[in-house]
């Protein structure tokens, strides 16, 4: 069965400074990924997806992620953060076999002034 | 924005009692999911449909039963509430497309159930 694991439950960088958040996958097949963002008091709504093309995917609001096979990483960066990023962040994975989409535990990113 | 209605938007209700949480959609995508999101479990899903009386189990299936009689609607019932069931319930819809599953999540506001 196909699983996310998300490094850190909590990122804070500064504004202006490098978002990276990390997402590790297993999936028994090559799978859809994808990350997604959680502002507060509301729904998630999709940053951006992988889904066997490009592995290099660009999203949203300035993040990309990066597929990686080899190490079964699906990385979510930016290169400047903004202070309207805080948020909750949020990986999936699906291995388009039984339509399941399973999220990782989420990580809360914070940005410093 | 997709049209996602979750009902109620919140409840307070007491160990033993049955609750059904209803979620509308007027997007006519075939699969809707069911999700519960606790503080440090991140989004756990509970069950999906694939089509109208086409269900299957989530992760953490146990003590929900799910019903989808018609495409637009997606009944999650707790059949006899427990404290450990206390949490924000989301309904997402997937795809574009009535046939294809692209996997792209809309997600419903949300419903914030307590059970005391």
């Amino acid at each position: 069965a196909q699983s996310v694991t998300q490094l850190g439950s909590h990122v804070s960088v500064s504004e202006g400074a490098l978002v990276l958040l990390r997402c590790n996958y297993s999936s028994s097949v090559p799978p859809y990924l994808f990350w997604y963002v959680q502002y507060p008091n509301q729904g998630l709504q999709l940053l951006l997806k992988y889904t066997s093309a490009a592995t290099l995917v660009k999203g949203i609001n300035g993040f990309e992620a990066e597929f990686k096979k080899s190490e079964t990483s699906f990385h979510l960066t930016k290169p400047s953060a903004h202070m309207s990023d805080a948020a909750e962040y949020f990986c999936a994975v699906s291995d388009g076999r039984d339509d399941k989409i399973i999220f990782g535990k989420g990580t809360r990113l914070h940005i410093l002034p | 924005d997709a049209g996602i209605t979750q009902s109620p938007r919140h409840k307070v209700t007491e160990t033993g009692t049955p609750v059904t949480l209803r979620c509308h959609q007027t997007e006519n995508h075939r699969y809707m999911y069911w999700y519960r999101q606790d503080p440090g479990h991140g989004l756990r899903l509970i069950h999906y449909s694939y089509g109208v009386k086409d269900t299957d189990k989530g992760e953490v299936s146990d003590g929900y039963s799910v019903s989808r009689s018609k495409t637009e609607d997606f009944l999650l019932t707790l059949e006899s509430a427990t404290s450990s069931q206390t949490s924000v319930y989301f309904c997402a819809i997937s795809g574009i497309s009535n046939t294809a599953n692209t996997g792209e999540l809309f997600f419903g506001e949300g419903s914030r159930l307590t059970v005391l």
